[in-house]
């Protein structure tokens, strides 16, 4: 059973162009999670997904930002004209769904993406 | 936005150190507390999931315990090594599937 699996690992983009990472959760996993951790500081919630729907996304950015889990496929983390503020490592966890309080739903991180906005 | 807040942010110890660091989180609408373990270039890896007051749990010279009535969570290292050095995240889990993470503590065993 491979892990979460994000592409590419590292992502240098100039100013203004897109950006679009990948993540693959782990088999079975239908819940994903994108964080942000930007340098010098811990790991920021950005946005939680379920096939086709968006649950949470109280972390991203309003403008610029946008995630996506569809039916088939990875879910994608997308950000248009990107700037340099963005440079951060992105990191997706995935689960397994949970519908009993106090189960321990556990999440698995995949090794993250780097962006790299010059 | 729910607060997690973790203590100390670094923490420098000779090997053979016992150590111990906090999780601080809200006591209400509580599901889960997580640890994991974040080495550099790594992703984090589960230590221990924590769901019921008073829970206490093992893995190895390192430990933790849970309060969730007055929102807290310890970790302990007996005995630390250099290999033990990483960032220990905590995640509070909140409405099922919702995790708030700490910024971490970041541990460093002189050898």
């Amino acid at each position: 059973n491979a892990g979460v699996m994000q592409n590419p690992r590292h992502l240098v983009r100039r100013r203004g162009q897109e950006a679009r990472l990948r993540c693959s959760p782990m088999k079975g996993h239908s819940h994903v999670y994108w964080y942000r951790q930007l340098p010098e500081e811990g790991l920021k919630f950005m946005v939680y997904l379920q096939k086709e729907n968006i649950i949470d996304e109280s972390g991203m950015p309003k403008e610029r930002f946008s995630a996506e889990f569809p039916k088939e496929g990875p879910s994608i983390l997308r950000i248009q004209q990107v700037v340099r503020g963005d440079s951060a490592a992105y990191f997706c966890a995935s689960s397994p769904p949970s519908r009993v309080r106090g189960s321990g739903t556990e999440a698995f991180f995949g090794q993250g993406t780097r962006l790299t906005v010059v | 936005i729910l607060n997690v807040e973790q203590s100390p942010q670094s923490l420098h110890v000779q090997e053979g150190d016992s150590t111990n660091f906090t999780c601080s989180f809200p006591s209400s609408n509580f599901y889960a507390l997580h640890w994991y373990r974040w080495e550099t270039a790594k992703s984090p890896e589960a230590l221990f999931v924590m769901t019921l007051n008073g829970d206490e749990k093992k893995k190895g010279r390192i430990s933790a315990t849970l309060n969730t009535k007055e929102g807290y969570s310890y970790l302990y290292i007996k005995g630390s090594q250099p290999e033990d050095s990483a960032t220990y995240l905590c995640a509070f889990l909140y409405n099922f599937n919702k995790f708030y993470f700490g910024s971490g503590t970041k541990l460093n065993v002189k050898p």
